[in-house]
């Protein structure tokens, strides 16, 4: 079964620092890749995703992600992060297009002033 | 463009009772899919919809149950609440699955 690791629960950054929330998934024939943000009691909000092409994939609010099949890892960073950025980010995988949507754990993300 | 609407937003039930809760897609979404979020387990996938055909199912009893309507609303249901299905329970949909999900703010059931 299609399973999402996000290595890290809890990422504290200080105030324009770069950051880099890492992502693992299973492998799979075809994977589709997602990442999302969830700011406190709200819904989630899509990131970015991969589906093909380039591996390296940029999305909202200055955030990119880089697929990579030989590790199987879609690892999200963003070179300089606001406190505004502070919130749950989830990764997902699907195997196809008509495949249920997996989501990791999540990982907090903590900017400090 | 309206945004997806889960209606209620907080709900309080009693052990036993059975609840409906209510999630409105953006307009020409046809795919809904529901999960439920808890501190504990994350975000667990409990059924995808799509033109009114369940399309993909998770690993819920069969006491979670939803379904889908011509307008692409859909409705959860679960009966006999029990403790455990205290959950902020998402709506996300999306055109096909594939484009990403755009999610509600959730229903927020307490079951006590």
């Amino acid at each position: 079964a299609q399973s999402v690791t996000q290595l890290d629960s809890q990422v504290p950054v200080f105030e324009e620092a770069p950051v880099e929330l890492r992502c693992n998934y299973s492998s799979s024939v075809s994977v589709y890749l997602f990442w999302y943000v969830q700011y406190p009691n709200q819904g989630l909000q899509l990131l970015l995703k991969y589906l093909s092409g380039s591996t390296l994939v940029k999305g909202i609010n200055g955030f990119e992600a880089e697929f990579n099949k030989s590790q199987t890892s879609f690892h999200l960073r963003k070179p300089s992060v606001h406190i505004s950025d502070t919130a749950e980010y989830f990764c997902a995988a699907m195997k196809t297009s008509y495949d249920k949507v997996i989501f990791g754990p999540g990982t907090s993300l903590s900017v400090i002033p | 463009k309206a945004g997806v609407t889960q209606t209620p937003r907080y709900l309080i039930k009693t052990r036993g009772q059975q609840v409906t809760l209510s999630c409105s897609p953006i307009s020409g979404h046809r795919s809904v899919s529901w999960y439920q979020q808890t501190p504990g387990q994350g975000l667990q996938f409990l059924f995808e919809y799509f033109s009114e055909t369940q399309r993909n199912k998770g690993n819920f009893p069969g006491r979670f149950s939803g379904r889908q309507f011509s307008n692409s609303r859909s409705e959860m249901n679960v009966s006999t609440l029990e403790l455990g299905d205290s959950a902020l329970y998402l709506c996300a949909t999306s055109l096909d699955s594939n484009y990403g999900y755009t999610f509600g703010s959730g229903t927020r059931l307490t079951v006590v």
